[in-house]
């Protein structure tokens, strides 16, 4: 595809259920980006990936957040236990990793609510 | 450690005013300043940044070293300036995350 891809848009579960939040960047992008969007907090970073490898992860809210990227493409986010306070609308972007410093390419998001 | 600073979550302006975003950053290195923008029901995309020293749509920033700010501004609004505008700080190497601000809804009425 031509952009950001991200799945699923729109997820509702219950307090206590696992998610997994999936995203597909550009094609050759080899840096993507985890971020969260929520009322009043703007964007929160999460974590960010060079390739597989995920070099800052200084933004995970809590032990209860992990990704992974295989394969330098898709990235899933996972979140475990999930509470009330983790919905929001997650955003992934992508990026060039040489000479484009800056302009990331966003996904429209996947809004999570947890009941 | 980085920050950066959109002190008004709220600009309401008429048609043809003035504006300007404000947004203040720390960072004790030579970043660089972006601002970023989402119209409704769109994705977030790339405005501006300040070492293209551009201006986009009619919006123009300058990075101020001394008072280590970025504002936006454009002498006149125009109703479809209305969006969520955010600020955002890298540490200038490549692949880096940007750090964002809380972000400042611009809101222009006729």
């Amino acid at each position: 595809g031509a952009g950001v891809s991200q799945s699923p848009s729109n997820k509702v579960t219950e307090k206590g259920k696992d998610v997994e939040l999936r995203c597909d960047p550009i094609s050759g992008h080899t840096a993507l980006y985890w971020y969260r969007q929520s009322l009043g907090q703007g964007l929160e970073f999460l974590i960010y990936f060079q390739g597989n490898s995920a070099p800052d992860k200084s933004g995970l809210p809590s032990d209860r957040f992990s990704a992974e990227r295989t394969g330098g493409s898709v990235s899933t986010l996972t979140i475990q236990r999930t509470q009330q306070e983790d919905s929001a609308v997650y955003l992934c972007a992508s990026s060039l990793s040489w000479g484009t410093t800056g302009e990331l390419f966003f996904g429209e998001g996947s809004r999570l609510t947890v009941l | 450690a980085q920050r950066v600073t959109q002190p008004e979550k709220l600009l309401s302006v008429f048609k043809g005013a003035p504006v300007e975003l404000k947004c203040n950053y720390s960072y004790s290195g030579s970043p660089e300043l972006f601002w970023y923008v989402q119209y409704s029901r769109q994705r977030l995309q790339l405005l501006l940044r300040h070492i293209s020293r551009e201006s986009i749509k009619g919006f123009t920033a300058d990075l101020n070293k001394g008072e280590t700010s970025f504002h936006l501004k454009k002498p006149f609004a125009q109703e479809e300036d209305s969006a969520m505008y955010y600020c955002a700080l890298s540490g200038g190497q490549a692949g880096t995350a940007l750090i964002f601000g809380k972000g400042t809804t611009l809101s222009v009425s006729s």
